[in-house]
């Protein structure tokens, strides 16, 4: 299968524990975005790579968030000191940024639960 | 802010068309309308996007009026797996703006 995948699918932690959510894209896609999702809302935009670069960040993206893209391949979603709050689905997406049709495709989310 | 309205929620019969209504009055000449859609437990996917001129492909038809505020997702014979949170977003292509803005969609159902 050479979709995005994510993992790990699920993860349950105790508030102020840190965790890490990985995504690998779609091989070539140059374009990866992270999404956060809370019951019944629609997908909300937390930031996006052009390759390796980090070129948005959305409000949402607090300072205990900070993601990574090493050599513009699979990126990482590191929550710091997490909070009840934080409990979402989390997905990512990636896209080839042609200008003709930036499709993009979706994993099938980490789902975080906070205590 | 989505900038899109749709219908909370819609019903229809297996085997039968759909269509599912999407508002974006305010879009701008080079914003595009995509449709993704969410099944339960899974993560959005694409269904089609257009510009100006209808758009059919596999999954569906994309009508879009004449002065591109409205557009309409048209779904030919709804099967059970059809059911689903359809979100139509506008979007533009290229440089730095690529998120998509998601606003809360309408929740097909389909009986059978």
């Amino acid at each position: 299968d050479t979709g995005v995948s994510q993992n790990p699918r699920h993860k349950i932690t105790k508030r102020g524990q840190n965790v890490t959510f990985r995504c690998d894209p779609i091989s070539e896609h140059n374009r990866l975005y992270w999404y956060r999702q809370t019951l019944g809302q629609g997908p909300e935009f937390l930031t996006y790579f052009q390759n390796e670069a980090q070129l948005e960040k959305s409000r949402l993206l607090s300072d205990r968030f900070s993601a990574e893209r090493p050599k513009g391949s699979f990126s990482t979603l590191e929550i710091q000191r997490t909070e009840q709050g934080d409990s979402a689905m989390y997905l990512c997406a990636s896209s080839s940024g042609t200008l003709a049709g930036d499709t993009q495709y979706f994993g099938p989310g980490t789902r975080l639960t906070v205590l | 802010d989505a900038k899109t309205t749709q219908p909370n929620s819609m019903e229809s019969n297996e085997e039968e068309p759909v269509h599912l209504p999407c508002n974006h009055s305010t879009i701008s000449g080079t914003d595009y309308i995509h449709w993704y859609r969410q099944l339960p437990s899974q993560g959005p996917e694409y269904v089609i996007h257009g510009l100006t001129s209808n758009v059919n492909n596999r999954m569906a038809s994309l009508a879009i009026a004449e002065d591109r505020k409205s557009s309409t997702l048209i779904l030919h014979r709804a099967t059970l797996r059809d059911a689903a949170v359809y979100y139509c977003i506008r979007g533009r292509y290229g440089g730095s703006q690529g998120n998509l803005i998601f606003g809360k969609g309408t929740k097909l159902s389909v009986k059978p």
